[in-house]
C-alpha cells in the first residue's frame, strides 16, 4: 500500500534558525496536505498542494510539492517558540480521495530553544 | 460551533475491560474517521465512515469496532482492551469541499494496564 515517509523525526533548533521537514511517497500523489499539532493538542490543517511544482507561502512557512508529485517539503524561516509542535504531511489514502482517507507521515517534532 | 467533540478526554482501563469512545461533529460532514497516534508512528487510520450507514476498516482495525449512529456521531468500541491499545485516539470529520480538509477532535488519551 501507499507509504508516506517523513524526515527527520526530531529537529531541535535555536529560535531564529530555519527548519525544514521532508515528505516522500512511494507513489504519485494527487495532492498533499500538511497539518500541525501543538504539544498536547490535535492536528490542525495548514495547507493543501495540488499542482506539480507548486509553492505556497503562509507568512514564514513555505510549502513545496515536487515536480513528480511524490515529495513535498515544509520550510519555516526564522523559527519562533510558537512554531513548536509536530508537523505531519498526509497524502490520499487507498481508495482514492472519494472517501477522503488520508495516509499520514510519521511527523517531525520541532523543538525551538529560546 | 463546537466542531468535533470527543469523550472522554482521559481513560484508564484494565486489560480485558471494554469501553466506547464517543465522537460527535456539528459541521454536517458526511465522512468521519478514527485514528490512533503512537510515538514515531504518526496517525494511523482505524476505521472510517464515508457516509451515514457505512463503515469500513482502515489500516489497523483489529481489536476495534465502530458504529455510525447517525450523521453526527461515530463511536469506537474496544471490546476487550489490551495494553497494545494504549494510545491517543483522535476522531475526525471531513469537509467535502475542494480542499478535503479533516477536522480533528481534542483526542482521548487511553491507558490499558
Amino acid at each position: 500500500g501507499q507509504q508516506v515517509m517523513q524526515i527527520p523525526q526530531y529537529q531541535h533548533v535555536q529560535e531564529g534558525e530555519d527548519f525544514t521537514t521532508y515528505c516522500n511517497s512511494s507513489t504519485t500523489l494527487s495532492n498533499i496536505q500538511w497539518y500541525k499539532q501543538r504539544p498536547g493538542g490535535h492536528p490542525v490543517f495548514l495547507i493543501q498542494l495540488v499542482k506539480s511544482g507548486e509553492v505556497k507561502k503562509q507568512k514564514r512557512l513555505t510549502f513545496q510539492f515536487g515536480e513528480a508529485k511524490k515529495n513535498s517539503s515544509l520550510h519555516i524561516t526564522a523559527t519562533q517558540t510558537t512554531d513548536v509542535g509536530t508537523y505531519f504531511c498526509a497524502g490520499p489514502g487507498a481508495g482514492g480521495t472519494s472517501y477522503g482517507k488520508l495516509t499520514f507521515g510519521q511527523g517531525t517534532i520541532l523543538t525551538v530553544h529560546p | 460551533n463546537a466542531g468535533v467533540t470527543q469523550t472522554p478526554k482521559f481513560q484508564v482501563l484494565k486489560t480485558g475491560q471494554s469501553m466506547t469512545l464517543q465522537c460527535a461533529q456539528d459541521m454536517n460532514h458526511n465522512s468521519m474517521y478514527w485514528y490512533r497516534q503512537d510515538p514515531g508512528m504518526g496517525l494511523r487510520l482505524i476505521y472510517y465512515s464515508a457516509s451515514e450507514g457505512t463503515t469500513d476498516k482502515g489500516e489497523v482495525p483489529n481489536g476495534y469496532n465502530v458504529s455510525r449512529l447517525n450523521k453526527r456521531e461515530f463511536s469506537l468500541r474496544l471490546e476487550s482492551a489490551a495494553p497494545s491499545q494504549t494510545s491517543v485516539y483522535f476522531c475526525a470529520s471531513r469537509d467535502r469541499g475542494g480542499k478535503n480538509i479533516q477536522y480533528f477532535g481534542a483526542g482521548t488519551r487511553l491507558s490499558v494496564l
